[in-house]
Protein backbone atom coordinates (compact mmCIF):
# COMPACT_ATOMS: atom_id res chain seq x y z
CA UNK A 1 0.00 0.00 0.00
CA UNK A 2 1.32 3.76 -0.37
CA UNK A 3 2.14 5.78 2.54
CA UNK A 4 2.90 9.79 1.99
CA UNK A 5 5.17 10.87 5.17
CA UNK A 6 5.47 14.61 6.11
CA UNK A 7 8.47 15.95 8.31
CA UNK A 8 8.46 17.95 10.86
CA UNK A 9 4.90 17.65 12.06
CA UNK A 10 5.54 21.18 13.60
CA UNK A 11 8.06 23.60 13.20
CA UNK A 12 8.40 27.90 14.78
CA UNK A 13 10.71 29.52 12.98
CA UNK A 14 11.83 33.27 13.59
CA UNK A 15 10.92 35.89 10.51
CA UNK A 16 14.04 35.88 8.18
CA UNK A 17 15.51 32.67 8.61
CA UNK A 18 15.36 29.56 6.02
CA UNK A 19 12.85 26.52 5.41
CA UNK A 20 12.72 22.93 4.53
CA UNK A 21 9.89 20.74 4.79
CA UNK A 22 10.01 17.02 3.02
CA UNK A 23 7.36 14.58 1.83
CA UNK A 24 7.61 11.40 0.63
CA UNK A 25 6.39 8.71 -1.18
CA UNK A 26 6.18 5.29 -0.53
CA UNK A 27 4.33 2.60 -2.57
CA UNK A 28 4.33 3.78 -6.09
CA UNK A 29 6.43 5.13 -8.77
CA UNK A 30 5.73 8.55 -10.94
CA UNK A 31 3.15 10.25 -8.65
CA UNK A 32 2.55 13.16 -9.17
CA UNK A 33 2.93 15.55 -6.23
CA UNK A 34 1.33 18.63 -4.40
CA UNK A 35 1.89 21.31 -2.08
CA UNK A 36 -0.42 22.99 -0.56
CA UNK A 37 -0.80 25.33 2.42
CA UNK A 38 -3.99 25.54 4.61
CA UNK A 39 -4.57 29.20 6.86
CA UNK A 40 -6.68 28.69 10.11
CA UNK A 41 -7.95 25.50 9.37
CA UNK A 42 -10.03 26.30 6.56
CA UNK A 43 -9.59 26.26 2.69
CA UNK A 44 -6.62 25.30 0.60
CA UNK A 45 -4.10 27.21 -1.74
CA UNK A 46 -2.55 25.14 -4.19
CA UNK A 47 1.61 26.26 -3.79
CA UNK A 48 3.43 23.46 -6.34
CA UNK A 49 2.94 20.69 -7.97
CA UNK A 50 4.97 18.53 -9.76
CA UNK A 51 4.17 15.78 -12.59
CA UNK A 52 7.91 14.04 -12.35
CA UNK A 53 11.66 14.90 -11.87
CA UNK A 54 12.68 18.15 -11.93
CA UNK A 55 9.28 19.05 -13.08
CA UNK A 56 7.37 21.99 -10.96
CA UNK A 57 4.63 23.91 -11.28
CA UNK A 58 3.86 27.24 -9.38
CA UNK A 59 0.23 28.44 -8.52
CA UNK A 60 1.09 31.90 -6.87
CA UNK A 61 4.39 34.00 -6.79
CA UNK A 62 5.76 34.23 -3.43
CA UNK A 63 8.61 33.60 -1.41
CA UNK A 64 8.56 29.72 -1.20
CA UNK A 65 9.33 27.30 -4.03
CA UNK A 66 9.62 23.46 -5.07
CA UNK A 67 11.96 20.80 -5.94
CA UNK A 68 11.56 17.65 -6.74
CA UNK A 69 15.18 15.30 -6.87
CA UNK A 70 13.88 12.18 -7.09
CA UNK A 71 11.11 11.00 -8.21
CA UNK A 72 8.63 10.48 -4.56
CA UNK A 73 10.53 12.99 -3.18
CA UNK A 74 8.92 16.72 -2.55
CA UNK A 75 10.23 19.69 -0.82
CA UNK A 76 9.48 22.97 -0.36
CA UNK A 77 11.53 25.68 0.74
CA UNK A 78 12.07 29.46 1.45
CA UNK A 79 15.50 31.47 2.05
CA UNK A 80 14.07 34.05 4.39
CA UNK A 81 10.34 33.26 5.91
CA UNK A 82 7.71 36.22 6.47
CA UNK A 83 5.44 35.86 9.13
CA UNK A 84 2.40 35.38 6.65
CA UNK A 85 4.32 32.50 5.31
CA UNK A 86 2.86 30.75 9.19
CA UNK A 87 0.18 27.96 7.93
CA UNK A 88 -0.61 23.84 8.00
CA UNK A 89 1.45 23.03 4.79
CA UNK A 90 0.22 19.64 3.58
CA UNK A 91 2.05 17.63 0.83
CA UNK A 92 -0.16 15.07 -1.35
CA UNK A 93 0.04 12.76 -4.36
CA UNK A 94 -1.94 11.39 -6.88
CA UNK A 95 -1.45 8.56 -9.55
CA UNK A 96 -1.06 10.53 -13.04
CA UNK A 97 -2.98 11.93 -14.48
CA UNK A 98 -4.90 13.56 -11.76
CA UNK A 99 -8.17 14.53 -13.23
CA UNK A 100 -9.78 11.23 -12.94
CA UNK A 101 -7.78 10.20 -9.90
CA UNK A 102 -8.38 11.38 -5.89
CA UNK A 103 -5.42 12.88 -3.83
CA UNK A 104 -3.72 11.52 -1.00
CA UNK A 105 -2.44 14.07 1.95
CA UNK A 106 0.29 13.99 3.83
CA UNK A 107 -0.50 14.47 8.26
CA UNK A 108 0.77 17.99 7.40
CA UNK A 109 3.37 20.42 8.88
CA UNK A 110 2.58 23.29 11.41
CA UNK A 111 4.63 26.19 10.83
CA UNK A 112 4.63 29.81 13.12
CA UNK A 113 7.19 31.90 11.73
CA UNK A 114 7.47 34.51 14.81
CA UNK B 1 -11.51 27.85 -14.57
CA UNK B 2 -13.13 25.56 -12.64
CA UNK B 3 -14.99 26.26 -9.27
CA UNK B 4 -16.87 24.71 -6.14
CA UNK B 5 -18.20 26.46 -3.75
CA UNK B 6 -19.92 25.49 -0.64
CA UNK B 7 -22.71 27.80 0.72
CA UNK B 8 -22.57 26.62 4.27
CA UNK B 9 -19.26 27.36 6.68
CA UNK B 10 -21.20 25.29 9.54
CA UNK B 11 -23.24 22.66 9.56
CA UNK B 12 -25.12 21.31 12.72
CA UNK B 13 -26.81 18.05 13.08
CA UNK B 14 -28.17 15.84 15.82
CA UNK B 15 -26.62 12.33 16.17
CA UNK B 16 -29.10 9.64 14.11
CA UNK B 17 -30.60 12.08 12.35
CA UNK B 18 -29.51 12.58 8.44
CA UNK B 19 -26.99 14.93 7.18
CA UNK B 20 -26.21 16.91 4.07
CA UNK B 21 -23.31 18.81 3.12
CA UNK B 22 -23.66 21.01 0.21
CA UNK B 23 -21.63 22.33 -2.73
CA UNK B 24 -22.28 23.38 -6.05
CA UNK B 25 -19.62 23.72 -8.94
CA UNK B 26 -19.00 26.16 -11.90
CA UNK B 27 -16.90 24.49 -15.02
CA UNK B 28 -16.85 24.85 -18.74
CA UNK B 29 -16.98 21.55 -19.70
CA UNK B 30 -18.06 18.01 -17.66
CA UNK B 31 -16.62 17.90 -14.36
CA UNK B 32 -14.97 15.23 -12.22
CA UNK B 33 -16.43 16.44 -8.28
CA UNK B 34 -14.37 14.73 -5.06
CA UNK B 35 -15.42 15.06 -1.68
CA UNK B 36 -12.83 15.25 1.72
CA UNK B 37 -12.77 14.80 4.95
CA UNK B 38 -10.52 16.49 7.21
CA UNK B 39 -9.98 15.69 11.33
CA UNK B 40 -8.21 18.21 13.26
CA UNK B 41 -4.49 18.75 12.74
CA UNK B 42 -4.85 16.19 10.67
CA UNK B 43 -4.23 15.85 6.26
CA UNK B 44 -7.70 15.57 3.91
CA UNK B 45 -8.62 11.92 3.54
CA UNK B 46 -10.79 10.68 0.22
CA UNK B 47 -14.08 9.87 0.62
CA UNK B 48 -15.67 9.33 -2.89
CA UNK B 49 -15.55 10.85 -6.23
CA UNK B 50 -17.81 11.47 -9.36
CA UNK B 51 -16.49 10.29 -12.92
CA UNK B 52 -18.80 9.54 -15.27
CA UNK B 53 -21.67 6.96 -15.03
CA UNK B 54 -24.35 6.71 -11.92
CA UNK B 55 -24.99 10.03 -10.20
CA UNK B 56 -24.95 8.30 -7.02
CA UNK B 57 -21.73 7.70 -5.71
CA UNK B 58 -21.20 5.73 -2.00
CA UNK B 59 -18.35 6.26 -0.34
CA UNK B 60 -16.13 5.56 2.76
CA UNK B 61 -17.83 5.65 5.86
CA UNK B 62 -21.33 5.35 5.21
CA UNK B 63 -21.43 8.78 3.04
CA UNK B 64 -22.41 9.48 -0.61
CA UNK B 65 -23.61 11.78 -2.82
CA UNK B 66 -25.31 12.37 -5.79
CA UNK B 67 -23.85 14.47 -8.68
CA UNK B 68 -27.17 16.87 -10.01
CA UNK B 69 -25.92 18.63 -13.57
CA UNK B 70 -28.98 20.37 -14.11
CA UNK B 71 -28.06 21.96 -10.61
CA UNK B 72 -24.79 21.79 -10.57
CA UNK B 73 -24.73 20.21 -7.53
CA UNK B 74 -22.62 17.68 -5.80
CA UNK B 75 -24.12 17.15 -2.18
CA UNK B 76 -22.34 14.75 0.30
CA UNK B 77 -24.79 13.12 2.52
CA UNK B 78 -25.52 10.57 5.53
CA UNK B 79 -28.53 8.79 6.61
CA UNK B 80 -27.65 8.64 10.27
CA UNK B 81 -25.01 10.64 11.49
CA UNK B 82 -22.64 9.71 14.23
CA UNK B 83 -20.12 12.10 16.39
CA UNK B 84 -17.65 11.05 15.14
CA UNK B 85 -18.32 12.48 11.42
CA UNK B 86 -17.88 16.18 13.26
CA UNK B 87 -15.18 17.04 11.22
CA UNK B 88 -13.91 19.35 8.31
CA UNK B 89 -15.44 18.52 4.90
CA UNK B 90 -13.95 19.84 1.22
CA UNK B 91 -15.65 19.59 -2.02
CA UNK B 92 -13.01 19.21 -5.13
CA UNK B 93 -13.23 19.39 -8.85
CA UNK B 94 -11.53 18.89 -11.53
CA UNK B 95 -11.61 19.53 -14.88
CA UNK B 96 -10.74 16.88 -17.54
CA UNK B 97 -8.68 12.96 -17.53
CA UNK B 98 -5.96 15.21 -18.40
CA UNK B 99 -5.84 18.01 -15.69
CA UNK B 100 -3.89 18.65 -13.17
CA UNK B 101 -5.31 21.31 -11.45
CA UNK B 102 -7.82 20.53 -8.33
CA UNK B 103 -10.04 23.22 -7.25
CA UNK B 104 -10.89 23.00 -3.55
CA UNK B 105 -14.10 24.46 -1.54
CA UNK B 106 -13.30 26.63 1.58
CA UNK B 107 -14.93 23.65 3.74
CA UNK B 108 -17.67 23.15 6.06
CA UNK B 109 -17.50 22.56 9.26
CA UNK B 110 -19.26 19.40 10.47
CA UNK B 111 -20.76 18.98 13.91
CA UNK B 112 -22.58 16.24 15.12
CA UNK B 113 -24.26 16.71 18.76
CA UNK B 114 -25.47 13.74 20.93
Amino acid sequence: SQTIHQWPATLVQPVGSPLSLECTVEGTSNPNLYWYRQAAGRGLQLLFYSVGIGQISSEVPQNLSASRPQDRQFILSSKKLLLSDSGFYLCAWSAQPVGAYEQYFGPGTRLTVT
Amino acid sequence: AQSVAQPEDQVNVAEGNPLTVKCTYSVSGNPYLFWYVQYPNRGLQFLLKYITGDNLVKGSYGFEAEFNKSQTSFHLKKPSALVSDSALYFCAVTLGYNNNDMRFGAGTRLTVKP
